[in-house]
């Protein structure tokens, strides 16, 4: 079985500028997550799709996050513009519906604002 | 303020040796996963405990479910260098049915 597909696996931007990652989720998986993971630290949830609706997303910062889920498969999370703190891998994650599946995580997208 | 607290924060020991990492809470979790992650990797799913005082085990891993469903326990037999990563550890809220995470454990065993 393919794994969750991330893209890129490394951005180095300056800060103002933006950016948008990429996620492919496990073919079957209605939910994706992005997290942010910063170095040492367990991963926070920014938004959480079922399907292709939001079911969480209290904890994005939407003055300049954005996430979309199109068509119920693959998403993107944008960030514009980019501030130093946001320096952080970004984690994309999918599993079945159901409150005790595992999720699959991909390998991330390491982002360094400059 | 935390909700799952995850200790030692950091642990390097020799291989051979055993030890155990904990995950404790004073919320109560429908169910709990442990995840181990390496440098630039995402997490991988180890294990998920359901049932209070569940013990599940995973080769040298075992990993324990509190009897109150509060907290848990991974412990590692005869610790190998390939053991050496992040263990994170998320349990589902009872009460709201969110996935909190721990802030995970630093493993370094030394061959």
């Amino acid at each position: 079985e393919a794994g969750v597909a991330q893209s890129p696996r490394y951005k180095i931007i300056e800060k103002r500028q933006s950016v948008a990652f990429w996620c492919n989720p496990i073919s079957g998986h209605a939910t994706l997550y992005w997290y942010q993971q910063i170095l040492g630290q367990g991963p926070k949830l920014l938004i959480q799709f079922q399907n292709n609706g939001v079911v969480d997303d209290s904890q994005l910062p939407k003055d300049r996050f954005s996430a979309e889920r199109l068509k119920g498969v693959d998403s993107t999370l944008k960030i514009q513009p980019a501030k130093l703190e946001d320096s952080a891998v970004y984690l994309c994650a999918s599993s079945l519906i159901g409150f005790n599946y595992g999720y699959t995580f991909g390998s991330g997208t390491r982002l360094t604002v400059v | 303020t935390q909700l799952l607290e995850q200790s030692p924060q950091f642990l390097s020991i020799q291989e051979g040796e055993n030890l155990t990492v904990y995950c404790n809470s004073s919320s109560v979790f429908s169910s709990l996963q442990w995840y181990r992650q390496e440098p630039g990797e995402g997490p991988v799913l180890l294990v998920t405990v359901v049932t209070g005082g569940e013990v599940k085990k995973l080769k040298r891993l075992t990993f324990q479910f509190g009897d109150a469903r509060k907290d848990s326990s991974l412990h590692i037999t005869a610790a190998q260098p390939g053991d050496t990563g992040l263990y994170l550890c998320a349990g589902v809220m009872d009460s709201n049915y969110q996935l909190i995470w721990g802030a995970g454990t630093k493993l370094i065993i030394k061959p």
